[in-house]
Parts: structure tokens; C-alpha cells; sequence
């Protein structure tokens, strides 16, 4: 079975631009969770959505916003990027409870 | 509110020694303990997690944690370290959501 994939693999953007980065669930997951984590750091919640619904937010600016869709696939996307939005942006899906599998993760770039 | 504390940011460590990474939480509920191991450009990797009952929880590739609630600490251990092992490692804390709490990470480093 194909595990949680996100794309694009890579991204460079520049300030001031906005970016949108997607999440595939593993098959029968119903639950997406979003974490950011920057260079030498642990992974910050962001979101979680339950069956396309927000369940969760993190500490993070409304220029962060996230959605699911009827298949459970999920869009991070963040507005007028900051050089500090640079970090690895990790999706996790879940069917039991606290039992959370990691996508490979987005390396974004703001140049 | 919730978090954790990981005790050292660099471990070094012999191939065939015993490897030891400390994590402490803090939470006012009972927690869910985890630890994930994370390779170089990769994603997160769940180890092993305590949710309830037994204390000594194993999990892949030889390691073990266990929870004492009453010095909140959940350490991670693997009596003979490998090569493979060279990562970093979360441990990471929940309050029965989905949302995890993680530490900073401790980079192991195992030598030959």
C-alpha cells in the first residue's frame, strides 16, 4: 500500500508570493494533520482536518490556511510568504486514534 | 498546555553501545507518548508509542521506552547500537487529539 505522498517535492518561491502544498492520505485515512518544521527544529502543528472539517489549529498567521476534500486529500496553502516560512512542511494521516503516519515532507525555499 | 523536553541535542555513541536519548513532558491530563526517528530528507517515522497500560513499550528495530509518570520522563533505549541507527529523533507528546507536541530533536551519531 502507497504511504502518505506530498507534492511538489521541492519548491522555491520568493517573498510576497503565495504557495499551495498537497497532501495524499493513505487509503482509508480520514484525518490530515499539517506540521511545519524549520532547520534544526522540531516539527509545529499547524492544522488537523477530520472528515472536511477543521478539528485543530496551531499557532500560526491567517496567511496559513489548509482544506480537505471528499477523497480526504488535503491543500496547505500559505499567502505572502515570509523569508521565515522557509522550513519542511509535513503531512500526516490517521485512522486510529494518535497513530499518525508522515508524508516524506515539501522542502520550501522563500528567496 | 502541553510539551517536552529532550535532554542533549547531539548523542554520540560506539557501534555496539548502549544508546540512551532522554525526553521529559510536562501535561495536565494523562499523556500519549511518542518517539518518531527521522533520516536525513525524509519524513517522520513513528518508533514506538505509550498511550496506556504497560510502562515498557517496544517498538521497531530494537528500541524500548519506558513512561515514569512520577519522574514524567520517557526515554528512549537500544542496548547495541548500529550504524543505521545515525538520525534524529522526536519524542513527542499528545493530550488524545490528534496534535502532537515535539521536542527539538537529538541527532545520534554512532561510530565505528
Amino acid at each position: 500500500d502507497a504511504g502518505v505522498t506530498q507534492s511538489p517535492t521541492h519548491l522555491i518561491k520568493t517573498r510576497g508570493q503565495h504557495v499551495t502544498l498537497r497532501c495524499s492520505p493513505i487509503s482509508g485515512h480520514k484525518s490530515v494533520s499539517w506540521y511545519q518544521q524549520v532547520l534544526g527544529q522540531g516539527p509545529q502543528f499547524i492544522f488537523q482536518y477530520y472528515e472536511k472539517e477543521e478539528r485543530g489549529r496551531g499557532n500560526f498567521p491567517d496567511r496559513f490556511s489548509a482544506r480537505q476534500f471528499p477523497n480526504y486529500s488535503s491543500e496547505l496553502n500559505v499567502n505572502a510568504l515570509l523569508l521565515g516560512d522557509s522550513a519542511l512542511y509535513l503531512c500526516a494521516s490517521s485512522s486510529a486514534y494518535n497513530e499518525q503516519f508522515f508524508g516524506p515532507g515539501t522542502r520550501l525555499t522563500v528567496l | 498546555a502541553q510539551s517536552v523536553t529532550q535532554l542533549g541535542s547531539h548523542v554520540s555513541v560506539s557501534e555496539g553501545a548502549l544508546v540512551l536519548l532522554r525526553c521529559n513532558y510536562s501535561s495536565s491530563v494523562p499523556p500519549y507518548l511518542f518517539w518518531y526517528v527521522q533520516y536525513p530528507n525524509q519524513g517522520l517515522q513513528l518508533l514506538l508509542k505509550y498511550t496506556t497500560g504497560a510502562t515498557l513499550v517496544k517498538g521497531i528495530n530494537g528500541f524500548e521506552a519506558e513512561f515514569k509518570k512520577s519522574e514524567t520522563s520517557f526515554h528512549l533505549t537500544k542496548p547495541s547500537a548500529h550504524m543505521s541507527d545515525a538520525a534524529e529523533y522526536f519524542c513527542a507528546v499528545s493530550d488524545n487529539t490528534d496534535k502532537l507536541i515535539f521536542g527539538t530533536g537529538t541527532r545520534l551519531q554512532v561510530f565505528p
